[in-house]
């Protein structure tokens, strides 16, 4: 099935290490997006990327990076410098609708630093 | 910018009573709106979307939204409450600048009592 995954579910890291979180998808979207959700703030947008090579901070882009290398994927790495990385990760995909084109959501990635 | 206001980050029905959940938008002509849910520790799943047209939108699991521009409001509904309704909802809009960012609500937490 045609699908976006997302690794690890739940992830645990001390401070001040780095951790990736994988995004993968299947729907030959070109466009990528990683949002992070916290309790009672909704979905904030971190990056998008809207083809291969290339991506554009969103609203909280400080702490994390990405790369998009092949169309299918979009890691995301918290960097020791993201002061409060503990939250679920929303990872989502859109196809070639544009503004009328709904995401596509993975099933997140929770994580938590110790 | 484009801006999403959900009323109320709790809503509390019975089952088989009435659900509303408000969403109103700022936005330029013509906004593009989605319904997203939520289950608990899961990704988001589109609900229902508006794009042109017809203004009633319907969408799974019995939902349905009207698009009123006077009003700039796209409030979801549904007639009767069932257990398995109980999720966060998310309204979104598609942004104007871009056509690839999508502008979250913060969410609004359905309870269902039995």
């Amino acid at each position: 099935d045609g699908g976006i995954t997302q690794s690890p579910k739940y992830l645990f890291r001390k401070e001040g290490q780095n951790v990736t979180l994988s995004c993968e998808q299947n729907l030959n979207h070109d466009a990528m997006y990683w949002y992070r959700q916290d309790p009672g703030q909704g979905l904030r947008l971190i990056y998008y990327s809207q083809i291969v090579n290339d991506f554009q901070k969103g609203d909280i882009a400080e702490g994390y990076s990405v790369s998009r290398e092949k169309k299918e994927s979009f890691p995301l790495t918290v960097t020791s410098a993201q002061k409060n990385p503990t939250a679920f990760y929303l990872c989502a995909s859109r196809g070639t609708g544009g503004r009328t084109g709904e995401l596509f959501f993975g099933e997140g990635s929770r994580l938590t630093v110790l | 910018a484009q801006s999403v206001t959900q009323l109320g980050s709790h809503v509390s029905v019975s089952e088989g009573a009435l659900v509303l959940l408000r969403c109103n938008y700022s936005s330029s002509v013509p906004p593009y709106l989605f319904w997203y849910v939520q289950y608990p520790n899961q990704g988001l799943q589109l609900l229902l979307k508006y794009t042109t047209g017809a203004t009633l939108v319907k969408g799974i699991n019995g939902f349905e939204a009207e698009f009123k521009k006077s009003e700039t409001s796209f409030h979801l509904t549904k007639p009767s409450a069932h257990m398995s309704d109980a999720a966060e909802y998310f309204c979104a809009v598609s942004e104007e600048r871009s056509s690839y960012k999508l502008i979250f609500g913060s969410g609004t937490r359905l309870l269902v009592r039995p």
